[in-house]
């Protein structure tokens, strides 16, 4: 049972335009969470991330919205670029532990900037 | 900045071999991760280590086991590889002393067992 879910596996924008990713996930004790970005051949890398204590968090042309009683977060990316094509990923983490935090990924959904 | 590097950056198996992966990371993080990426299920977490000699199981262990023997080395091991293992496979790594969960990630092997 998958605890982190992205609906939608592909999305095609417009350059310029806003491109809109959101996730789902069912366990409360998640308190942080993070948007990754892969090309291919190549390994994941961290893009921004999200403490539950907040309601957005903004980086430049990205930013994330948590809505903790929806128990969901978006990624905006605002003006999309042709780079910006990937496959995205979100993930969550639980509270910290003594030793080693893991991180709880959803499937992914690949974006498409087209120009 | 981080370097995670994986040995092999594709590998053809048969069905039966051992296959080692090698992972090794250059910023002296306690925590290393072996994940596997399937289309439409993402990144799962196959085994986790948070100190030397120490490991933990993920979500898919079966049919896995790992080795860290040195701080910056983490091995995955098919003991007996079968063709349900042909996956992306992505080390990564993290700090226990930072502030947040950020990993950071090898380029990945792409193995595939025949």
């Amino acid at each position: 049972d998958q605890q982190v879910k992205q609906n939608s596996p592909s999305l095609s924008v417009q350059e310029g335009r806003i491109s809109i990713l959101n996730c789902d996930y069912t366990n409360s004790m998640f308190d942080y969470f993070l948007w990754y970005k892969k090309y291919p051949a190549e390994g994941p890398t961290f893009l921004i991330s999200i403490s539950s204590i907040k309601d957005k968090n903004e980086d430049g042309r990205f930013t994330v919205f948590l809505n903790k009683s929806a128990k969901h977060l978006s990624l905006h990316i605002v003006p999309s670029q042709p780079g910006d094509s990937a496959v995205y990923f979100c993930a969550a983490s639980a509270v910290r532990k003594a030793a080693g935090n893991k991180l709880t990924f959803g499937g992914g959904t690949r974006v498409l900037v087209k120009p | 900045d981080v370097k995670v590097t994986q040995s092999s950056r594709y590998l053809v198996k048969r069905t039966g071999e051992k296959v080692f992966l090698e992972c090794v990371q250059d910023m002296d993080h306690e925590n290393m991760f072996w994940y596997r990426q399937d289309p439409g299920l993402g990144l799962r977490l196959i085994y986790f280590s948070y100190d030397v000699k120490m490991k933990e199981k993920g979500d898919i262990p079966e049919g896995y086991s790992v080795s860290r023997e040195k701080k910056e080395r983490f091995s995955l091991i098919l003991e007996s590889a079968s063709t349900n293992q042909t996956s992306m496979y992505l080390c990564a790594s993290s700090s226990s002393v930072a502030t947040n969960e950020k990993l950071f990630f090898g380029s990945g092997t792409q193995l595939s067992v025949l």
